[in-house]
């Protein structure tokens, strides 16, 4: 078993639909947790980042953490075609001194205008 | 990509030869990383630095060496490529000052093609 589970998708959505993406984990030591988003043949970059159970807004984002399930989400209110993207779960425990982070595989969003 | 870039970006080589991937960063963090992409795996680690002339191992470092001689520069070589090793290779930077060393900042990538 993987230490983070991610359904790969492709998940296909009509624009403006409310999108939820999941991650579920093994490991309770983690202890931040991160969403990237992947446009096709660029690299990760950091979309949200909590570290604490509940709920993180930024703007159409919104980030879900239950530690008790070992479950996180990612809603996309309204989505737009420019969402178009996979998107990477990540998460970190402490390592000999640094964050040691884990990635789930990705699920590929499209966003049909 | 937060001043992080990777040379070549393309690279096609045969079987047995000796590859090297830079990664250059003008961002001063501390540690650097070194991942590999492939269907099915996602982002796999596959070494580490944690300061000038300090790297360890990841979970997929068999096959290649890395090396660090100066803050900016994390090179990854591949001493004897095989067709196991095609695949997209990214560098990864964390830990400036007053930072997080888990959030990570991504270059754009290398696509290495092993024939």
């Amino acid at each position: 078993q993987k230490e983070v589970e991610q359904d790969p998708g492709p998940l296909s959505v009509p624009e403006g639909a409310i999108v939820s993406l999941n991650c579920t984990y093994s490991n309770s030591a983690f202890q931040y947790f991160m969403w990237y988003r992947q446009y096709s043949r660029k690299g990760p970059e950091l979309l949200m980042y909590t570290y604490s159970s509940g709920n993180k807004e930024d703007g159409r984002f919104t980030a879900q953490v239950d530690k008790s399930s070992k479950y996180i989400s990612l809603f996309i209110r309204d989505s737009q075609p420019s969402d178009s993207a996979t998107y990477l779960c990540a998460m970190s425990l402490n390592s000999g001194g640094y964050q040691k982070v884990t990635f789930g595989i990705g699920t590929k969003l499209q966003v049909i205008p | 990509d937060a001043g992080i870039t990777q040379s070549p970006r393309h690279k096609v080589t045969e079987t047995g030869t000796p590859v090297t991937l830079r990664c250059h960063q003008t961002e001063n963090h501390r540690y650097m990383y070194w991942y590999r992409q492939d269907p099915g795996h996602g982002l796999r680690l596959i070494h580490y630095s944690y300061g000038v002339k300090d790297t360890d191992k990841g979970e997929v470092s068999d096959g290649y060496s890395v090396s660090r001689s100066k803050t900016e520069d994390f090179l990854l070589t591949l001493e004897s490529a095989t067709s196991s090793q095609t695949s997209v290779y990214f560098c990864a930077i964390s830990g400036q000052a007053g930072g997080l060393t888990n959030e990570q900042f991504f270059g754009p990538g290398t696509r290495l093609t092993v024939l």
